[in-house]
């Protein structure tokens, strides 16, 4: 069935270290692509998003590449620093609710950033 | 500052009893949603409204109930139905074309 999924589970890092975390989506419909940021008993915060009309967006210590060939979404994360230490999210918009103008995103289970200082 | 306030943050829940989770938002969001979350599980959606006094059942609303009377609020109950209901439970807010806008949750826990 379609899924976002993540292909790493858990990532370890240094603190001063880059991250990357991958997300694989199986549907080419999907045009917009959120990450997300969870810490521990808090709901999830919005990092950064891309349209599918992209394939590379910066944000602030972060950056998100999409590769549509594979259907491949990461999140790097410069120099990491413990703050970063939490659940990682990335989610996908397949379409819309019955054709209404909001959507509907489907989040993928998450990878946990551990940062060791 | 605009914002979205679940509450209460924790609570408990006796076997047999229906309880009822609140989510408020003052973004002027016309969606609302409630998500499931377990751990190692990713988000499950479990109810969602598009507009006030419309909702729609998402990927596992049985044993929850819900309600958009006004624009701002969107509660959810977990009735006596739903045999499984420790969870995390998120609501989130959006308008056209954004991301969502989650609260930070509430963890109920049977007991």
């Amino acid at each position: 069935g379609e899924n976002v999924g993540l292909h790493l589970p858990t990532l370890s890092v240094q603190e001063g270290d880059n991250s990357i975390i991958n997300c694989a989506y199986s549907n080419s419909a999907s045009d917009y692509f959120i990450w997300y940021k969870q810490e521990s008993g808090k709901g999830p915060q919005f990092i950064i998003d891309i349209r599918s009309n992209m394939d590379k967006r910066q944000g602030q210590r972060v950056t998100v590449l999409l590769n549509k060939t594979v259907k491949h979404l990461s999140l790097q994360i410069a120099a990491t620093q413990p703050g970063d230490s939490a659940v990682y999210f990335c989610a996908e918009r397949r379409g819309q609710f019955g054709g209404g103008s909001n959507y509907k995103l489907t989040f993928g289970k998450g990878t946990l950033l551990t940062v060791n200082p | 500052d605009g914002g979205i306030t679940q509450s209460p943050k924790y609570l408990f829940r006796k076997e047999g009893q229906n309880v009822t989770l609140s989510c408020e938002q003052n973004l002027n969001h016309d969606a609302m949603y409630w998500y499931r979350q377990d751990p190692g599980q990713g988000l499950r959606l479990i109810y969602y409204s598009q507009i006030v006094n419309d909702f729609q059942k998402g990927d596992i609303a049985e044993g929850y109930s819900v309600s958009r009377e006004k624009k701002e609020s969107f509660p959810l109950t977990v009735t006596s139905a739903q045999k499984n209901p420790t969870a995390f439970y998120l609501c989130a807010s959006s308008a056209t074309g954004i991301g969502y806008t989650f609260g930070s949750g509430t963890r109920l826990t049977v007991v």
